[in-house]
């Protein structure tokens, strides 16, 4: 069955401090690839996506993603995180469809 | 271009009651969802469309319809209101399917649903 796994519920990190999420699928084909962030009370804003080539992609707000297929996984990085950051980011995968993770609550201390 | 909208923004209703929630986007989409958002598990998919005049099911459709009559409104029905429909609703939309793969989706500002 297709899945999306964030295997992090909740994440806290210091300000300044480099950043990590995760996130693993289960396809059949490697599928296209995103990261949305939802701030309290908001609609969803993309971040990031990666549909072919380079396994590295940039996306806004300083992120970056790296596609891995031996690992099935497509993790998000930024090396200094900021206090305006904080907010819950949801890795999806699309096919036929999109399907999202449960998503990745995160908290920057000052 | 006003993107994708969702009217209402908040509404109420009481068990049994019917109601529909509006979605329009003005980008000439083909492909639109609805995801549903509860704490703790994300956005799960209730309905999509890859056109007018075609809708299929996703993760949890039950207790909901859609219909797909123009390429710009996606409405999704609730024909009889239980408190377990207590959440937020996301319509979404995205450009042509490649490959039949759905592509970046545009996201409306969401309806809270309450359901008494």
């Amino acid at each position: 069955a297709q899945s999306v796994t964030q295997p992090d519920i909740h994440i806290t990190v210091s300000e300044g401090a480099s950043l990590e999420l995760r996130c693993n699928y289960s396809y059949g084909a490697t599928p296209y690839l995103f990261w949305y962030v939802q701030s309290p009370g908001q609609g969803l804003q993309l971040l990031l996506k990666y549909f072919s080539g380079d396994t590295l992609v940039q996306g806004i707000k300083g992120f970056e993603a790296e596609f891995k297929r031996s690992q099935s996984s497509f993790n998000l990085r930024k090396p200094s995180v900021h206090w305006s950051d904080a907010a819950e980011y949801f890795c999806a995968v699309a096919y036929n469809d999109m399907r999202f993770g449960a998503g990745t609550r995160l908290t920057v201390k000052p | 271009n006003a993107g994708v909208t969702q009217t209402p923004k908040f509404q109420v209703l009481k068990t049994g009651q019917s109601m529909t929630l509006q979605c329009a986007q003005d980008m000439n989409h083909e492909y639109m969802s609805w995801y549903r958002q509860d704490p703790g598990m994300g956005l799960r998919l209730i309905h999509y469309s890859v056109g007018a005049g075609i809708t299929d099911q996703g993760e949890v459709p039950n207790g909901y319809n859609v219909s797909r009559s123009t390429t710009e409104d996606f409405p999704l029905r609730l024909l009889s209101a239980a408190p377990s429909q207590t959440s937020v609703y996301f319509c979404a939309s995205s450009q042509n399917r490649d490959r039949g793969q759905t592509g970046t989706q545009y996201f409306g500002p969401g309806t809270r649903l309450l359901v008494l």
